[in-house]
């Protein structure tokens, strides 16, 4: 199975600052079509999961453009340009290359300062 | 608008069954990947099981394998969790979630707790 390691598990952020979230996998992610399967979550407290990004760096519709998604191979990262109160909760990524099992990251909680 | 909506959470004992639904509005049903994704109290996201469109495919985590079944009814727009022999570590709030490449859908997810 693909582990999908995080960090940091926890970040402080004030309000208006950058953050970023690394997601590591244990093998490429990139499909024998060259696509690489990698999304980002965001789970706000007491909600279901949203996915925010997917195939690495295509965000969903009616997500700000303040979170963007890069990387490739095994080494991916999540950057909120600006951090708003709305985003406290948890993220997640998730690889969908080599399943199953679908595996996800254990997850990075954002927090205001 | 799009609904997920799961039920048929409970309280169960260990060894015992429950069956989960989740019913589905708003998107076109039969043409996306349905998955049922666990979280258990305080912990992370764990995928559980998924099935194709038509329902001719199905995958489980291992440790669910022989336990649950996936299945759905594209006529009532429903998915279905079967679980049998049921287990302390199987207690979570259970997801629905629908898939295509530019759509991702979850419902808010029934709580199934396996205790004596």
């Amino acid at each position: 199975d693909v582990v999908m390691t995080q960090s940091p598990l926890s970040l402080s952020v004030s309000l208006g600052q950058p953050a970023s979230i690394s997601c590591r996998s244990s093998e490429s992610l990139v499909y024998t079509d060259g696509t690489t399967f990698l999304n980002w979550f965001h789970q706000r407290p007491g909600q279901s999961p949203r996915r925010l990004i997917y195939r690495v760096s295509t965000r969903d519709s009616g997500v700000p453009d303040r979170f963007s998604g890069s990387g490739s191979g095994t080494e991916f990262t999540l950057k909120i340009s600006r951090v708003e109160a709305e985003d406290v909760g948890i993220f997640y990524c998730m690889q969908g290359t080599h399943w199953p099992p679908i595996t996800f990251g254990q997850g990075t909680r954002l927090e205001i300062e | 608008e799009v609904h997920l909506v799961e039920s048929g959470g409970g309280l169960v004992q260990p060894g015992g069954s429950l069956k989960l639904s989740c019913a589905a509005s708003g998107f076109p049903f039969s043409e996306f990947w349905m998955s049922w994704v666990r979280q258990a109290p305080g912990k992370g996201l764990e995928w559980v099981s998924n099935i194709n469109g038509d329902g001719s495919t199905k995958y489980y985590v291992d440790s669910v394998k022989g336990r649950f079944s996936i299945s759905r009814d594209n006529s009532k727009n429903l998915l279905f969790l079967e679980m049998t022999r049921l287990r302390a570590d199987d207690t979570a709030v259970y997801f629905c979630a629908g898939t295509v490449i530019t759509d991702n859908y979850w419902g808010r997810g029934t709580l199934v707790t396996v205790s004596s």
